[in-house]
């Protein structure tokens, strides 16, 4: 199973974008590339995934290393809402181990 | 309602006890997967499921059962709870391998 590395948390302002990094050195060719965001006493909420190329949809955009060690997800305008933990995981087959995850804060 | 619901919300039992918690998603996904959280350990597999009637140990299975007679219940019975299982369960689903996983609310378990 892929580890992966985060930082502990990290600030932002209101309405500027957020790069959140993740190092996942251990990740094999297979694993998906998964990142989760967690509310306070809510379940973890899906976000984004990719395998290979960058991916984007409407809650962020992920930006992928193109040796595959690390990843980057980008929130293109911080909001309030978006202060939670994010998860970056590696999805090996058949299932998510979650790493530590960064909380992020946002200032208004 | 469509989704994936967790019963019960909330549940403190004693020490000993058989305790079962219920996972029920409505989009025939499959598969489904139960986590627990631990303020210091964040949220680790228990046990997960590609199928019906296939199950698989996660990260830290033991003193857990699972079973998957049915597609959409994935049941977590804890045979003889102790206090270390004190934790907020969490199952989530997903369509296949390579898609996004979807979880319920959790489930706060209190072991006294």
């Amino acid at each position: 199973d892929a580890k992966t590395t985060q930082p502990n948390s990290m600030e932002s302002n209101e309405e500027e974008p957020v790069h959140l990094p993740c190092n996942h050195s251990t990740i094999s060719g297979t694993d998906y590339i998964h990142w989760y965001r967690q509310l306070p006493s809510q379940g973890p909420e899906y976000v984004i995934h990719g395998l290979t190329s960058n991916v984007n949809n409407r809650m962020a955009s992920l930006a992928i290393a193109e040796d595959r060690k690390s990843s980057t997800l980008i929130l293109h305008r911080a909001t309030l809402r978006d202060a939670a933990v994010y998860y970056c995981n590696g999805a090996g087959f058949q299932k998510l181990v979650f790493g530590t995850g960064t909380r992020l804060l946002v200032s208004p | 309602d469509a989704g994936i619901t967790q019963s019960p919300r909330y549940k403190i039992t004693e020490t000993g006890r058989q305790v079962t918690l219920m996972c029920h998603q409505t989009w025939s996904h499959s598969y489904m997967f139960w986590y627990r959280q631990d303020l210091g350990h964040g949220l680790r597999l228990i046990y997960y499921s590609a199928a019906a009637d296939i199950t698989d140990k996660g990260e830290v299975p033991d003193g857990y059962v699972v079973s998957r007679s049915k597609t959409e219940n994935f049941p977590l019975t804890l045979e003889s709870a102790t206090r270390s299982q004190t934790s907020v369960y969490f199952c989530a689903s997903s369509e296949s391998w390579g898609y996004g996983y979807t979880f319920g609310s959790g489930t706060r378990l209190t072991v006294v």
